[in-house]
């Protein structure tokens, strides 16, 4: 069974719209890690965020916020007032306490910003 | 600057022929490992390494074979039992739980 959704396979946006990135996860685990990478056309991914299990608290760091919802079990991105910077492939991961080695990634969702 | 290197960042294959790509971490982490990413698709493990001179195979080990002998350094062979190489190959370290990836080598069948 996929532990990570990313259901959006790709996005297309018009500049300084805001657009969210849908992350769902599974797992039986009460400790786990979540994450956000980027990969802009480059191929090198981007670290952008990490949460643990016991912190719901939502973040925002510039114009990048992400919404983390343990009943849903989502972990969703938004990106506010998108740029053409933005275009890339966005990863959401899952890594759980009986091995934090081992990261679970999604399937990316590609989000195109066009100027 | 620390970080980690990966080369060559492009690699052309033969029929037959071992290949070894290149992982550098100077970041000082303890683990190390290598995903392989075909187009389109989300990121696949193929071997990590919590240690040195110790490893673990991932989901698609079959074809590689990797080598931990420094802390540093954790290059990865694509062997000729690997069919299908073609691929897109990232390295990564992580000290604790987040893991951070180097800059990955296509690997290209001549």
């Amino acid at each position: 069974a996929q532990k990570v959704t990313q259901a959006q396979t790709e996005i297309s946006v018009v500049e300084k719209e805001d657009v969210t990135l849908d992350c769902v996860y599974e797992t039986r685990d009460t400790t786990y890690y979540l994450f956000w990478y980027k990969q802009p056309p480059s191929g090198e991914l981007v670290f952008l965020i990490r949460r643990n299990s016991f912190d719901e608290q939502n973040e925002i760091s510039g114009r990048y916020s992400w919404n983390f919802q343990k009943s849903t079990s989502s972990f969703n991105f938004t990106i506010t007032a998108s740029q053409v910077v933005d275009s890339a492939v966005y990863f959401c991961a899952l890594s759980e306490a009986g091995n934090f080695n081992k990261f679970y990634f999604g399937s990316g969702t590609k989000l195109n910003v066009k100027p | 600057d620390g970080g980690i290197t990966q080369s060559p960042k492009y690699l052309f294959r033969k029929e037959g022929q071992n290949v070894t790509l290149s992982c550098e971490q100077n970041l000082n982490h303890d683990a190390m490992y290598w995903y392989r990413q075909d187009p389109g698709q989300g990121l696949r493990l193929i071997y990590y390494s919590q240690i040195v001179n110790d490893f673990q195979k991932g989901d698609i080990a079959e074809g590689y074979s990797v080598s931990r002998e420094k802390k540093e350094s954790f290059p990865l062979t694509v062997t000729s039992a690997q069919k299908n190489p073609t691929a897109f190959y990232l390295c990564a370290s992580s000290m604790r739980e987040t893991q951070y990836f180097g800059p990955g080598t296509r690997l290209l069948v001549l």
